[in-house]
């Protein structure tokens, strides 16, 4: 399988503990972005990466939230001291320029 | 970002087709019409995209209005599995193809 993948699918934590989340891109798709779905809603845009350029970042993305992707191939999400409101999916998705962007299954997190 | 407007959910019936409506009364000459679909606990699955023509793939068919303000999305023949939330997203695609996603429309599928 050659799709986007992501690690873990399933995280539970308690409130105020960091987690990191890795996202394996499509082999040759330059661009990497995380989305974060919570219940009932269509998934939101977090960051969005060119190779290992960070270009773009929503407000959503709290200084609580630092996003890498340091050789331009995978990329990791960490949330610090997370809060209750932080349980949600959290997606990662790539693509090639003009090209279809394709999700992986993501992240779910639940903070207790 | 211009916006999309869909009904909340559509129910239909196993094998016969569906359409799912779309409005974009604000897109621009340079936006796409992309659909995505998500099955419970996945991540949205690509379903089929288009500018101005319409369009056809193994999975659906694309209908685009004349003046673009409306798409439809067909299923020909909805099975159990066609069960999901549908997204129809505009994206500029070229820089950055970010994906502003509404709530989406919920197909139930009645055997």
């Amino acid at each position: 399988d050659t799709g986007v993948s992501q690690d873990p699918r399933h995280k539970i934590t308690k409130r105020g503990q960091n987690v990191t989340f890795r996202c394996d891109p499509i082999s040759e798709h330059n661009r990497l972005y995380w989305y974060r779905q919570t219940l009932g809603q269509g998934p939101e845009f977090l960051t969005y990466f060119q190779n290992e350029a960070q270009l773009e970042k929503s407000r959503l993305l709290s200084d609580r939230f630092s996003a890498e992707r340091p050789k331009g191939s995978f990329s990791t999400l960490e949330i610090q001291r997370t809060e209750q409101g932080d349980s949600a999916m959290y997606l990662c998705a790539s693509d090639r320029e003009f090209e279809t962007q394709y999700f992986g299954p993501g992240t779910r997190l639940l903070v207790l | 970002d211009a916006k999309t407007t869909q009904p909340n959910s559509m129910e239909s019936n196993e094998e016969e087709p569906v359409h799912l409506p779309c409005n974009h009364s604000t897109i621009s000459g340079t936006d796409y019409i992309h659909w995505y679909r998500q099955l419970p606990s996945q991540g949205p699955e690509y379903v089929i995209h288009g500018l101005t023509s319409n369009v056809n793939n193994r999975m659906a068919s694309l209908a685009i209005a004349e003046d673009r303000k409306s798409s439809t999305l067909i299923l020909h023949r909805a099975t159990l599995r066609d069960a999901a939330v549908y997204y129809c997203i505009l994206s500029r695609g070229g820089a950055n193809s970010k994906l502003t996603f509404g709530k989406g429309i919920t197909l139930s599928v009645r055997p």
